[in-house]
């Protein structure tokens, strides 16, 4: 079955440091998702990454999706309190998405 | 514009009863699926619903069923539960299969004693 794999599972930062998460698959992705979870939350849509080699910018974010579709990252450049939480990836199946082990980031003021 | 709303937000059962969960979908989204999220873990696919059929289920037993309505409200019913049951189940809404993304409920905390 379709498996995808992200490291590292936790993190720990001081404020101001920067963080990312990778995430792998074992199949070739048709298109890529990125959620954020907070603490007793529920996933957020943070974005969508298709095309081979794409990256994408959201202020302190930047997402990455391999070349052969096949792997990810989301990096945050200088981490704030609020960006604490767990970051999942998430690939698209036909009517479905099969979400990554997800990194827990936590940030130390 | 209103996002996807889940009833009820906590729910303790006796193992092998029954559990229905529901769901209202964000406005102008078609599509509806049912998430279990165990504690610590990634969010596993249970099903989705387009236009009030079944459209994909995931490794889940038949006693997870499902229903969507035409105002594209679902429900998710559990029968016979179990222990294991015990999980956050997340609703999540999208136009045509999420493609541009799914919005997600805030999740029903089901606890089975």
């Amino acid at each position: 079955g379709q498996q995808v794999m992200q490291i590292p599972q936790y993190q720990h930062v001081q404020e101001g440091e920067d963080f990312t998460t990778y995430c792998n698959s074992s199949t070739t992705l048709s298109n890529i998702q990125w959620y954020k979870q907070r603490p007793g939350g529920h996933p957020v849509f943070l974005i969508q990454l298709v095309k081979s080699g794409e990256v994408k910018k959201q202020k302190r974010l930047t997402f990455q999706f391999g070349e052969a579709k096949k792997n990810s990252s989301l990096h945050i450049t200088a981490t704030q309190t609020t960006d604490v939480g767990t970051y999942f990836c998430a690939g698209s199946g036909a009517n479905n998405l099969f979400f990554g082990t997800g990194t827990r980031l936590t940030v130390i003021p | 514009e209103t996002g996807v709303t889940q009833s009820p937000t906590h729910l303790i059962k006796t193992r092998g009863q029954q559990v229905t969960l529901r769901c209202s979908s964000q406005s102008g989204h078609n599509t509806v699926s049912w998430y279990q999220q165990a504690l610590g873990q990634g969010p596993q696919f249970i099903f989705q619903y387009y236009r009030e059929e079944e459209n994909g289920r995931g490794n889940f037993p038949p006693r997870f069923s499902g229903l969507q309505f035409p105002n594209y409200s679902s429900e998710l019913n559990v029968n016979a539960l179990e222990l294991d049951d015990s999980a956050l189940y997340l609703c999540a809404s999208s136009f045509w299969r999420g493609f541009n993304g799914y919005t997600f409920g805030s999740g029903t905390r089901l606890t089975v004693v």
